[in-house]
């Protein structure tokens, strides 16, 4: 099936430096990738939608220059986090269609931990 | 507005017992309806779709426009089915990004 690996799977950064996320669709072409944040015992909230070759779409209220999103190729989206603060700490999850039709349903990667001290 | 709700925080039963996880959206036209299921320690996964009406694990869920529910249940439930359960709801055709709902903990006691 359709498979989504995402890296690193927690890191541990420090205020201030820049922290890149990356989701690789290994069997499959991901034209579209939906980037997620969750906090704990929250919901997954949609940040933004990148797709291969275009700028991405962020959602309301997410910073555009702090959350960089490129999805230079057909299996690689990237998330960098830039200038990271104790807040951007969060559950970061990518997740990406799972067939040709959105009804088959999305998969997701295993998200990341990120924690900013 | 687009929304899922998921009025249910936890949800504990014991083995056995039926299971319901109620849901209701908020949508202006059609949407597609989906349950995802996330183990202890694993990654959010599908477990069902409202377009494809099947039953997975012994789960069903059927849409409701009237009500605009697309409730989850399980006739018998086991423990193995502990997990979060997230509700969601997308628009049709084209590559639509998830809505999700708060999430439900089901915890199956023995």
């Amino acid at each position: 099936g359709a498979v989504v690996s995402q890296h690193p799977s927690r890191v541990i950064c420090k205020s201030g430096t820049s922290v890149k996320i990356e989701c690789r669709s290994l069997d499959f072409q991901a034209t579209t990738m939906f980037w997620y944040r969750q906090f704990p015992k929250q919901s997954l909230m949609l940040m933004a939608t990148s797709n291969e070759g275009s700028k991405a779409t962020y959602e309301q209220g997410v910073e555009k220059d702090k959350f960089l999103i490129n999805h230079a190729s057909l299996t690689l989206s990237t998330l960098t986090v830039t200038s990271a603060h104790p807040e951007d700490s969060s559950f970061y999850i990518c997740s990406a269609p799972a067939g040709q039709l959105a009804n088959y349903g999305y998969t997701f990667g295993s998200g990341t931990r990120l924690t900013v001290v | 507005a687009q929304r899922v709700t998921q009025p249910e925080k936890l949800l504990s039963v014991f083995k056995g017992a039926p299971v319901e996880l109620k849901c209701n959206y908020s949508y202006s036209g059609s949407p597609e309806l989906f349950w995802y299921v996330q183990y202890s320690r694993q990654r959010l996964q599908l477990l069902l779709r409202h377009i494809s009406r099947e039953s997975i694990k012994g789960f069903t869920a059927d849409l409701n426009k009237g009500e605009t529910s697309f409730h989850l249940k399980k006739p018998f439930a086991q423990e193995e089915d502990s997990a979060m359960y997230y509700c969601a709801l997308s628009g049709t055709g084209g590559y639509n990004k998830l809505i999700f709902g708060a999430g439900t903990r089901l915890a199956v006691h023995p």
